[in-house]
C-alpha cells in the first residue's frame, strides 16, 4: 500500500532563508509526483509537477526533485518571503490506482517571519 | 479563465438533510474526483469518474453520492447516511488517468448544525 509522508509537519522561517521540505513514498511504481500549496481555507494551487522519467522541475524560486528509487522528493524554496507562507502538500499518482487518484501526505505548514 | 468552480463556499446541513455540492470545470478534462480533508488526515478520494455517466467509488464512498451527466459537472450529495459529514470537500480534475497534472477547486465547508 502506497504511503506519503512530509517531515517537518510545521516548519518556521525568518525572510529571506532558502529552505527544503521533504517528501517520502513508500512504492516507486508512480507516473509523478505533484507539489501543491493551500493557504488556510482555500484549494490546492499546483506548484510543480515531476514525471517519474524526470530528475527536477523549476518554476521561479521552486525547485522541486525526484528520485524514485530511493522514494524521495525535496521542494527547494529560495529566499523565502511572507507570502511564501502556506501549507504545502506533496502527492504521488500510482501506476496501480483508481483512475487517476492520488496519494497525499499530510503537508508542512510553513511560516515565513518578516 | 479556465478552472474549477465550486459551490457553495459554505454550506450547513441539518441532522437528517441531504445537501448537494457542486463542482463544474471548463478545462475540457475528462477525468474528475471528489476528496474529503480533514484536519490530521489529509485528502482522502471519496468518488471519482473518467468518462461521462460513469463513476466509481474511491476509499470512503458511504453516505455519499454523485452523477455524471455532463462532461463539465461532478456533483457530489452527501446523504444522511453518512455520519460524519463535517470536513472541508475539495473537487478536482485531470485530463486523464495516470500521468496528467491534477487541479482543484477552492473548496466547500460542510458544517452540521
Amino acid at each position: 500500500k502506497q504511503e506519503v509522508t512530509q517531515i517537518p509537519a510545521a516548519l518556521s522561517v525568518p525572510e529571506g532563508e532558502n529552505l527544503v521540505l521533504n517528501c517520502s513514498f513508500t512504492d516507486s511504481a508512480i507516473y509523478n509526483l505533484q507539489w501543491f500549496r493551500q493557504d488556510p481555507g482555500k484549494g490546492l494551487t499546483s506548484l510543480l509537477l515531476i514525471q517519474s522519467s524526470q530528475r527536477e522541475q523549476t518554476s521561479g524560486r521552486l525547485n522541486a526533485s525526484l528520485d524514485k528509487s530511493s522514494g524521495r522528493s525535496t521542494l527547494y524554496i529560495a529566499a523565502s518571503q511572507p507570502g511564501d507562507s502556506a501549507t504545502y502538500l506533496c502527492a504521488v499518482s500510482p501506476i496501480y490506482n483508481q483512475g487517476g487518484k492520488l496519494i497525499f501526505g499530510q503537508g508542512t505548514e510553513l511560516s515565513v517571519k518578516p | 479563465d479556465g478552472g474549477i468552480t465550486q459551490s457553495p463556499k459554505y454550506l450547513f446541513r441539518k441532522e437528517g438533510q441531504n445537501v448537494t455540492l457542486s463542482c463544474e470545470q471548463n478545462l475540457n478534462h475528462d477525468a474528475m474526483y471528489w476528496y474529503r480533508q480533514d484536519p490530521g488526515q489529509g485528502l482522502r478520494l471519496i468518488y471519482y469518474s473518467q468518462i461521462v455517466n460513469d463513476f466509481q467509488k474511491g476509499d470512503i464512498a458511504e453516505g455519499y453520492s454523485v452523477s455524471r451527466e455532463k462532461k463539465e459537472s461532478f456533483p457530489l450529495t452527501v446523504t444522511s447516511a453518512q455520519k460524519n459529514p463535517t470536513a472541508f470537500y475539495l473537487c478536482a480534475s485531470s485530463a486523464g488517468q495516470g500521468a496528467t497534472e491534477a487541479f482543484f477547486g477552492q473548496g466547500t465547508r460542510l458544517t452540521v448544525v
